[in-house]
């Protein structure tokens, strides 16, 4: 059983760039979450997708990000005209339940690394 | 607002120590509580997850316990072993279900 899938795991580019991060949760699993984390920092939630879905998005600024979770395919978080300052390590987690019921418990992925130039 | 807080941030002991971190947390109202290992550049490893209802939860050298009361959980880590240098996260969930993460303490254990 495959655990999460994130790619790519390095994404340069540069100012006024797109960034497509995408993330295959694990088999089975319909909750998906995105984190940030920015060097020596914790991680900061962003969003939190089940299928076709936006859960809960107050992590995400409201401009230039964006986040999907299709019925078919990965989940994919989208940051439009990229700045200097979006340059962190992007995670996904998946669970089965949700973190409020019995289980729900996370599994990550390796994390995209971005850097902007 | 959930608020996490992990003590201490740093920690460095000799091979065979027995240690605890520690993890607070500002709302007691919380679903489970998940541990997790990252090691430099990599993703986050689970270690162990307590649900609310539970007070403990023991994987091999580590136990975790849950006080949801005084909003506490530790993590005891036995007999540590350099393998065991990482730094070690503590997430809580609550409110609208996602899990709100400390900053972490690293830990290097010395051979």
């Amino acid at each position: 059983n495959a655990g999460v899938m994130q790619n790519p795991r390095h994404l340069v580019r540069r100012r006024g760039q797109e960034a497509r991060l995408r993330c295959s949760p694990m088999k089975g699993h319909s909750h998906v979450y995105w984190y940030r984390q920015l060097p020596e920092e914790g991680l900061k939630f962003m969003v939190y997708l089940q299928k076709e879905n936006i859960i809960d998005e107050s992590g995400m600024p409201k401009e230039r990000f964006s986040a999907e979770f299709p019925k078919e395919g990965p989940s994919i978080l989208r940051i439009q005209q990229v700045v200097r300052g979006d340059s962190a390590a992007y995670f996904c987690a998946s669970s089965s339940t949700s973190s409020g019921s019995t289980g729900g418990e996370l599994f990550f992925g390796e994390g995209s690394r971005l850097t902007v130039l | 607002k959930q608020e996490v807080t992990q003590i201490p941030a740093a920690l460095s002991v000799p091979e065979g120590e027995n240690l605890v971190l520690n993890c607070s947390f500002t709302d007691s109202a919380i679903y489970n509580l998940q541990w997790f290992r990252q090691d430099p550049g990599k993703g986050l490893t689970s270690l162990l997850l307590i649900q609310s209802s539970q007070r403990e939860q023991t994987s091999g050298r580590l136990n975790a316990s849950l006080d949801k009361s005084s909003g506490r959980s530790t993590l005891y880590i036995a007999a540590s072993q350099p393998g065991d240098s990482a730094t070690y996260l503590c997430a809580v969930a609550s409110g609208t279900y996602k899990y709100i993460f400390g900053t972490g303490t690293r830990l290097k254990v010395l051979a």
